[in-house]
């Protein structure tokens, strides 16, 4: 079974701390993905990444950075956390390669509170 | 990628066949449908997912109208831990790798006792 953890279930951080959640998949997955789930608006892309030190912004970059130095981690960085990021922060991964869209395995998810 | 259009809600007695319908009227034909399914305070998981032909695996059996325009989840024998929104995603195929996910509203079903 493709599994796929995160550092943290619940985590509270006040504002202006640098936030680091990580994320690890054991499938040797070529793509790796960070969203947050926010009621109303469903899930949003952060970031992904389908290679080692490679990366591309996704839907709402703004505020975050990412880092990937081995294939198997996926680090999601909140420079400065504010409010405004209190969400439910989703990682996934996928096999890589041509051949069609991939299906997706998701993490456990990490609910992040910025006081 | 294609809009789709689901219930919002659904029931569905336990032991019972659950179908869980999708319309996506504007599916393109490399566009693929993908199944997944959140059960409440935990990450999506992936069900299924087809292009043309139906579909079955472990979890569920997917089934797609001949025209395309719309699909239908089954879940033969339904139990409790099945209670979940369920989301219905048509995705293009692309030649990159880092394909997004887009979840619409999705369709909560619950699986009645």
């Amino acid at each position: 079974d493709v599994k796929v953890t995160q550092s943290s279930r619940y985590l509270v951080k006040r504002t202006g701390e640098k936030v680091f959640l990580e994320c690890v998949q054991d499938m040797d997955h070529e793509n790796m993905f960070w969203y947050r789930q926010d009621p109303g608006l469903g899930l949003r892309l952060i970031y992904f990444s389908y290679d080692v030190k490679m990366k591309e912004k996704g839907d709402i970059p703004e505020g975050y950075s990412v880092s990937r130095e081995k294939k198997e981690r996926f680090s999601l960085i909140l420079e400065s956390a504010s409010t405004n990021q209190t969400s439910m922060y989703l990682c996934a991964s996928s096999p890589g390669g041509a051949g069609g869209p991939r299906e997706q395995y998701f993490g456990p998810g990490t609910r992040l509170t910025v006081t | 990628d294609a809009k789709t259009t689901q219930p919002p809600s659904m029931d569905c007695a336990e032991g019972r066949a659950a179908n869980l319908p999708c319309n996506h009227s504007t599916i393109s034909g490399n566009e693929y449908v993908y199944w997944y399914r959140q059960i409440h305070s935990q990450g999506p998981q992936y069900i299924i997912h087809g292009l043309k032909n139906n579909e079955t695996n472990e979890m569920a059996s997917l089934i797609i109208t001949e025209d395309r325009k719309s699909s239908t989840l089954i879940l033969p024998h339904a139990t409790l831990r099945d209670t979940a929104v369920y989301y219905c995603i048509v995705r293009v195929r692309t030649e990159t790798s880092g394909s997004r996910l887009t979840f619409g509203e999705g369709t909560q079903l619950t699986v009645n006792p």
